[in-house]
């Protein structure tokens, strides 16, 4: 079984500010880890994904989350955000076989200019 | 090439009615999976399809949903009858196994279902 928690489920950043989301996992197996995104009034994106060939994973936006595996962490980053990056984040994990992807509960982000 | 597509994007419906929300996977993806959203909690999964058949069934909340997917192409969710409870947004997502054996799924726009 598997789990996602998201620490904070709004984060407000200043606008050119780092942005930090976070979330850990609990996989029985090696897992497979997301980050998608939601914009408002589209669907999910994806933002990244950890497949384990790199521990440091670089998305699109400038996003990058970093796998911790002795942390079961998978923290999602900026160096600097923009006005554009106000969405809702969602960390999610899969524990591989094409099965179901669990879902984090989300993290709004906003930007402050 | 055409993503993940549904249908309809809103519906709105009263309690005791029954819908019936269409979700047209990527062409050629053989997995295709429904998840739903409650407001203020998380994402959870329905169900999954392989083509035609249910591979995993094990989110469907009770027996007043029904997924079919005739054919191994789209996908049916029949909600019947409908529950204030059931209000939220259905996503559908779908993927083709690939070589580096991730199970990359992409998602549709969602459909927002409200229950009066």
């Amino acid at each position: 079984a598997q789990s996602v928690t998201q620490l904070g489920s709004h984060v407000s950043v200043s606008e050119g500010a780092l942005v930090l989301l976070r979330c850990n996992y609990s996989s029985s197996v090696p897992p497979y880890l997301f980050w998608y995104v939601q914009y408002p009034n589209q669907g999910l994106q994806l933002l990244l994904k950890y497949t384990s060939a790199a521990t440091l994973v670089k998305g699109i936006n400038g996003f990058e989350a970093e796998f911790k595996k002795s942390e079961t962490s998978f923290h999602l980053t900026k160096p600097s955000a923009h006005m554009s990056d106000a969405a809702e984040y969602f960390c999610a994990v899969e524990a591989g076989g094409y099965q179901k992807v669990t879902f984090g509960t989300g993290t709004k982000l906003q930007v402050i200019p | 090439e055409a993503g993940v597509t549904q249908f309809p994007s809103h519906s709105v419906i009263e309690k005791g009615q029954t819908v019936t929300l269409r979700c047209d996977p990527i062409s050629g993806h053989d997995n295709l999976y429904w998840y739903r959203r409650v407001m203020g909690k998380e994402i959870k999964f329905l169900l999954h399809f392989v083509k035609e058949s249910k591979q995993d069934e094990s989110g469907m909340p009770n027996n007043r949903f029904l997924a079919e997917r005739t054919g191994g192409t789209y996908s049916t969710l029949k909600v019947q009858p409908a529950e204030l409870e059931d209000s939220g947004v259905y996503f559908c997502a779908s993927s083709q196994p690939g070589t580096s054996g991730i199970n990359e799924q992409f998602f549709g726009p969602g459909t927002r279902l409200t229950v009066l």
